[in-house]
């Protein structure tokens, strides 16, 4: 199964731009890369995600490199509320018609005032 | 109250003994998962469900059962806990096979002695 490595803990300046990378070098044509946020000990909650193309809602944008190896999550305007754990994933094919997560251990991130 | 829920959110016990921490979703969900948070490792899939009666293994399924005779229900017990399962639990559902986002319980605080 495809893996993912993140930086374990990254800072950001309260009204910067966040950038959070990821790479995922082994990931399949048919893969998709999935964000998910951790805050304190909650459950994760979604974020965004993508195949091919950059994608963007209104909590994140996701850019993906042509050779879909590795990946950015932009929060374009981090406030104090977006400090939590930032997991990358890749969804992979299991039995049953089904899809699982791969996690990675995530990022840190801490957004300072 | 809509939603999936965990009970209990935390337990303590002893090596040796049985505990079952239970899940419940709202929604009629087709899938259900199971993981476990260890630092370290992020979240690790268990087993997961693409509908009633129907289970596979992830990850890590050693020392675990689950079943899934209703939909909205999805049990996971330990048979003989032991102490390197002591760990944050989380279960999770999802609409369909390939559903965008899948959405994760509280988590429960299982201790074993």
């Amino acid at each position: 199964d495809a893996k993912t490595t993140q930086p374990p803990s990254m800072d950001c300046a309260e009204g910067r731009a966040a950038n959070l990378p990821c790479n995922h070098s082994t990931i399949s044509g048919n893969e998709y890369v999935y964000w998910y946020r951790q805050i304190h000990s909650q459950g994760p909650q979604y974020i965004i995600h993508g195949l091919k193309n950059n994608e963007t809602n209104e909590m994140a944008s996701l850019i993906i490199t042509e050779d879909r190896k590795s990946s950015t999550l932009i929060l374009p305007h981090a406030t104090l509320r977006d400090t939590a754990v930032y997991y990358c994933i890749v969804r992979v094919a299991g039995t049953s018609g089904t899809y699982k997560y791969i996690f990675g251990t995530g990022t840190r991130l801490k957004v300072l005032a | 109250d809509a939603g999936i829920t965990q009970s209990p959110r935390y337990k303590i016990t002893e090596t040796g003994r049985q505990v079952t921490l239970m899940c419940h979703q709202t929604w009629s969900h087709s899938y259900m998962f199971w993981y476990r948070q260890d630092l370290g490792h992020g979240l690790r899939l268990i087993y997961y469900s693409a509908a009633a009666d129907i289970t596979d293994k992830g990850e890590v399924p050693d020392g675990y059962v689950v079943s899934r005779s209703k939909t909205e229900n999805f049990p996971l017990t330990l048979e003989s806990a032991t102490r390197s399962q002591t760990s944050v639990y989380f279960c999770a559902s999802r609409e369909g096979p390939s559903t965008d986002e899948q959405f994760f319980g509280p988590g429960t605080r299982l201790t074993v002695l």
